[in-house]
Parts: structure tokens; sequence; C-alpha cells
């Protein structure tokens, strides 16, 4: 079982719809999650982290996390061509000093 | 502010010949350095981390190396260059607190022919 799962997409949504980006990871242990952005040949961006199970909130976008199910998720309101990109998903390891990355989901906002 | 430069930002390298690429922060202290390789169309793999002068911890076993004699300089290096390391390199920092967030720097895009 890979460490991070994501789909690679591409997932494809309107202008001004709702995109859902998902990850499971292996280690139940994790602690903190880290959703990134990364626009074809730049380097990865933060978006935002979350430690806590629940939702956290900013701006458009909510991270949601589950513990119980090792899930971890991104919700993007009101999607705008902008945020087309591919969205890494990344985990730090209960006993590392680094990040495990997800392949990455490509998201695709058609106008 | 933290910044973080790496550098150069392509290179073009035959097999067989030798890499150095170079990654310093600026504007805090003590951080944790990582260098990541993206390839084409996979994942980003951690390659090496340090927490200290000094002080490398090596992910992957390959023929690379890493380097960090100055608090905010890291360096990663090759003898002889592989076709296989072609990529994309970030190099990253984070304060040394186990939940911070990793910055990357701009990456250099390495193509071995």
């Amino acid at each position: 079982q890979k460490e991070v799962e994501q789909n690679s997409g591409p997932l494809s949504v309107p202008e001004g719809a709702i995109a859902s980006l998902n990850c499971t990871y292996s280690d139940r242990g994790s602690q903190s999650f880290f959703w990134y952005r990364q626009y074809s040949g730049k380097s990865p961006e933060l978006i935002m982290f979350i430690y806590s199970n629940g939702d956290k909130e900013d701006g458009r976008f909510t991270a949601q996390l589950n513990k119980a199910s090792q899930y971890v998720s991104l919700l993007i309101r009101d999607s705008q061509p902008s945020d087309s990109a591919t969205y890494l998903c990344a985990v730090n390891k209960p006993a590392g000093t680094a990040l495990i990355f997800g392949k990455g989901t490509t998201l695709s906002v058609s106008s | 502010s933290q910044t973080i430069h790496q550098w150069p930002a392509t290179l073009v390298q035959p097999v067989g010949s030798p890499l150095s690429l170079e990654c310093t922060v600026e504007g805090t202290s003590n951080p944790n350095l990582y260098w990541y390789r993206q390839a084409a169309g996979r994942g980003l793999q951690l390659l090496f981390y340090s927490v200290g002068i000094g002080q490398i911890s090596s992910e992957v076993p390959q023929n690379l190396s890493a380097s960090r004699p100055q608090d905010r300089q890291f360096i990663l290096s090759s003898k002889k260059l592989l076709l296989s390391d072609s990529g994309f390199y970030l190099c990253a920092w984070r304060v040394s607190s186990y939940n911070s967030p990793l910055h990357f720097g701009n990456g250099t895009r390495l193509t071995v022919t």
C-alpha cells in the first residue's frame, strides 16, 4: 500500500462548481496534513494545512480530515480556470522529519 | 520574511558528468532543509533532508549525495550523472517544528543527455 494515495485525474469541473479532491494515507499515526498546488513547470505552493479532525476553511478552500478513516480532502468552492493545476496531498510521518507526497490530482476548470 | 534561492533554473548535462545544485535560505535560522525530485509524470520523491550543519539523512540509495556546509546552505551533488537522474529538483525548507509546512524553491529542471 502506498503511503499517500490520490486519484491522478484529470478531474474536470465547470467554472463556478465545487471541486473535491481526495487523499488517503496509510500510517495511522500521521498527525499533520498539507495541500499544495503545482502549476505546470512550477514548484509546489502551500494552500493550507490541517491537524485536527473536522473542517478548516480558508477563503474558497476547505480542508477536511478524518483520522479514523485515514482520509483528507480539499474542497474548492466557486472554481475558477486559474485553479487548473495539480494538487498534491502531503503527510508528515509520525517519526519522520519530512513530508511524504501523493502523486497529485490534476484539476481542470473549464470556462 | 523568509526566502529560498535555488539555482540554476535549468541545466542540460551529458551522461557521466558531475552535478552541483545549490540552495540557500534567508530570513531564518537552523531550518530543516530538503531535496526532492520529481520525474516526469511521477510524484515528489524525497532524496535527502538535513536538520543541522553536517547532518544529512538519505532516503533513497543512488548516485547522488548532499551536503550542508553552512546553516542555510544545502548542496546536491553527483560525481557521474545517469540518464535516470533527469527530473525537476526541488529544494525546500521548514522551521524545525514537527508540524510546520514545507516551503519550496523555484526548482531546477535537469536534463541528462
